[in-house]
């Protein structure tokens, strides 16, 4: 199985901050990369698909980068409805794996 | 709109068997496939498998090959997960998720909460 890292766990961030995310594969997965966001109590959220492409109805403050084993994720003006927790997933080969997720908090 | 509703939380015994199902609409339904995913309480996402509606061809994981089982009535367009005979560990939130072949899931159901418990 690919395993998926990402970094950091957690992070503390001001409304209006720049944060980014990262997300480390195992092995090359070339841009088969995609993010979520889970808000608590709701199901996850299409971010981002194939690494950097922009699900439609998601605001441009977000942005996908990487390719190969490393990936990121930029928001670039957190906003209140943004503290939430975000998680990559490969789409390269099943079984398909998350990373651990990264919990996004006002600080 | 394309939209997944899933079945309503279920409260069970161990050993007992169950079956989950998740409904889609606003879109042909034998053109996408449908995955599982599993989340622990306050853990992470977990893919259990999926299923292609179409011809009801199956794709596990190995971490969940053999304890449950993905189906799928084409005529009704509609999923289901289901176990044989619940364990505690099962207890967790399920999703399902629409894909197509690139693997990225969206839109999801809203989930069905699972709790086992002698």
């Amino acid at each position: 199985d690919i395993q998926m890292t990402q970094s950091p766990s957690s992070l503390s961030a001001s409304v209006g901050d720049g944060v980014t995310i990262t997300c480390r594969a195992s092995q090359n997965i070339n841009n088969y990369l995609n993010w979520y966001q889970q808000k608590p109590g709701k199901a996850p959220k299409l971010l981002i698909f194939a690494a950097s492409s922009l699900q439609s109805g998601v605001p441009s403050r977000f942005s996908g980068g990487g390719s190969g084993t490393d990936f990121t994720l930029t928001i670039s003006s957190l906003q209140p409805e943004d503290f939430a927790n975000y998680y990559c997933q490969e789409s390269y080969t099943t079984p398909w794996t998350f990373g651990q997720g990264t919990k996004v908090e006002i600080k | 709109e394309v939209q997944l509703m899933q079945s309503g939380a279920e409260v069970k015994k161990p050993g007992e068997s169950l079956r989950i199902s998740c409904k889609g609409s606003g879109y042909s339904f034998t053109s996408y496939w449908i995955s599982w995913v599993r989340q622990m309480p306050g853990k992470g996402l977990e893919w259990m498998g999926t299923i292609d509606p179409s011809d009801s061809y199956t794709n596990y994981s190995p971490s969940f090959q053999g304890h449950v089982t993905i189906s799928a009535d084409k005529s009704i367009s509609t999923a289901y997960l289901q176990w044989s005979s619940l364990k505690a560990s099962d207890t967790a939130m399920y999703y399902c998720a629409r894909h197509d072949s690139s693997g990225w899931f969206d839109p999801w159901g809203q989930g069905t909460l699972v709790a086992v418990s002698s």
